[in-house]
């Protein structure tokens, strides 16, 4: 059974840092990993995908890694922005499940 | 394009009580999921439909919960009796297929409070 796995649960850095969020999984034979940014009382926005076969995946300030071996995804933030603020959510799919498994999310506050 | 349209967006109820919500998936989208998110924690997929067709209800607690997609488009969420352990948001998604190649798109969600 996957498991996902995102710590910290918060984090807080001033306005302009780079940063790193992290996702782990138990079950490498994962399908792909998906990045979403939820706001408050808002849905989830899907920010990037990355395919089994993919290593990273980029859009903008963002760029997401995969490394199967290890369990481990990260999404890196360049020149965060107080926009950036809201809760960062990692989910895979793994190729027997076929459906999506979620972290329980990073709350991200980024400070003017 | 139009994205996966819900409603209402905001539900109070007492426990006991039933309720249901509503979804509309984006046009051409076959596979449709209901998903429960408690606050603090991911979302967690109670019911996938394809096209009318349940593929996974595994987490779906079926003594109070049922879900329905008449005509393979829109679908229903409902709980009945509600219990405060219900109160959380509920997220309808969208993809075009099952398979996990398919990338899923997420509504606003229903906040559901049960008092």
């Amino acid at each position: 059974k996957q498991e996902v796995t995102q710590i910290p649960a918060a984090l807080s850095v001033p306005e302009g840092e780079n940063l790193v969020l992290n996702c782990s999984f138990t079950d490498s034979a994962i399908y792909n990993l998906q990045w979403f940014r939820q706001d408050p009382g808002k849905g989830l926005t899907s920010l990037l995908l990355i395919q089994s076969s993919q290593r990273e995946q980029t859009s903008g300030r963002l760029n997401a890694s995969l490394d199967k071996s290890s369990g481990r995804s990260t999404l890196y933030i360049a020149a965060s922005q107080p926009g950036d603020s809201a809760t960062y959510l990692c989910a895979g799919v793994t190729q027997g499940a076929q459906k999506l498994v979620f972290g329980q999310g990073t709350r991200l506050t980024i400070n003017p | 394009e139009a994205g996966v349209a819900q409603s209402p967006r905001y539900k109070i109820i007492e426990k006991r009580q039933s309720v249901a919500f509503w979804c509309n998936p984006i046009s051409g989208h076959a596979t449709l999921y209901w998903y429960q998110q408690i606050l603090g924690q991911g979302p967690k997929l109670l019911i996938q439909f394809q096209n009318n067709g349940v593929v996974d209800d595994s987490q779906l607690p079926k003594d109070r919960f049922s879900a329905e997609r008449l005509k393979g488009v829109d679908s229903t969420l409902k709980i009945q009796p509600a219990k405060l352990e219900d109160s959380a948001v509920y997220l309808c998604a969208s993809s075009l297929g099952s398979s996990g190649y398919y990338e899923q798109y997420f509504g606003p969600g229903t906040r559901l409070t049960v008092t």
